[in-house]
């Protein structure tokens, strides 16, 4: 079965240090989505990704954030300068359909970043 | 604004016994609604989903979901458990539509012998 895949699985950075995060959706979707869920809080989500551009991002999703599709494949998060708060797992998710109606969405096992 | 909210972190049951994860929703149009699970070091996993067709949803692993609107209820059961059930569950909502999943805090699934 087609999944998600992410990279690292884990990754711990000092604060300050810029961080990306990998993703590899599956082939043939077109929607790309980044959510990250802080320890023992909700599931959030950050941003969307469709043709090439962010088509929706939350408030989290402040300039220190930014999304990227730099090969037609993979599928970055780059936090620019981490700070504590950004300790979290990071999930990729993606979808195939190009209606609209039931987002049914493949996530990835994620990414946890611990920020010291 | 949309939202889920879903009661108890952590729900223990016996092998053999009944499941019950509640999850209750807000939401100002009409609501898709999905259950998620997650297992030790893996993605999210769709159990199953309710898009505004029958209100009793069967998913995958014998777990379904009854959409109740009165209630503003989306709880998942499954009638016998499993060692196997062991999770954490996630509700969450959409609208039509529109892309963004809003997801509860997700209820931690304890099965034991």
């Amino acid at each position: 079965e087609p999944e998600v895949t992410q990279t690292p699985s884990h990754q711990v950075t000092q604060m300050g240090q810029e961080v990306i995060l990998r993703c590899v959706p599956i082939s043939n979707h077109l929607y790309f989505y980044w959510y990250r869920q802080i320890l023992g809080q909700k599931v959030e989500f950050l941003v969307s990704f469709y043709n090439n551009e962010i088509s929706e991002k939350s408030e989290i999703f402040d300039d220190q954030f930014s999304v990227e599709r730099p090969d037609g494949s993979n599928f970055t998060l780059k936090i620019r300068s981490t700070k504590l708060e950004d300790s979290a797992m990071y999930f990729c998710a993606s979808r195939q359909t190009t209606t609209s109606g039931a987002n049914v969405l493949t996530f990835g096992a994620g990414s946890r970043l611990t920020v010291l | 604004a949309q939202s889920v909210t879903q009661l108890g972190s952590h729900v223990s049951v016996s092998e053999g016994a009944l499941v019950l994860l509640r999850c209750n929703y807000s939401s100002s149009v009409p609501p898709y609604l999905f259950w998620y699970v997650q297992y030790p070091n893996q993605g999210l996993q769709l159990l199953l989903k309710y898009t505004s067709a029958a209100t009793l949803v069967k998913g995958i692993n014998g777990f379904e979901a009854e959409f109740k609107k009165s209630e503003t209820s989306f709880h998942l059961t499954k009638p016998s458990a499993h060692m196997s059930d062991a999770a954490e569950y996630f509700c969450a909502v959409s609208r039509a539509g529109f892309q963004k999943l809003v997801f509860g805090t997700g209820t931690r699934l304890l099965v034991s012998p």
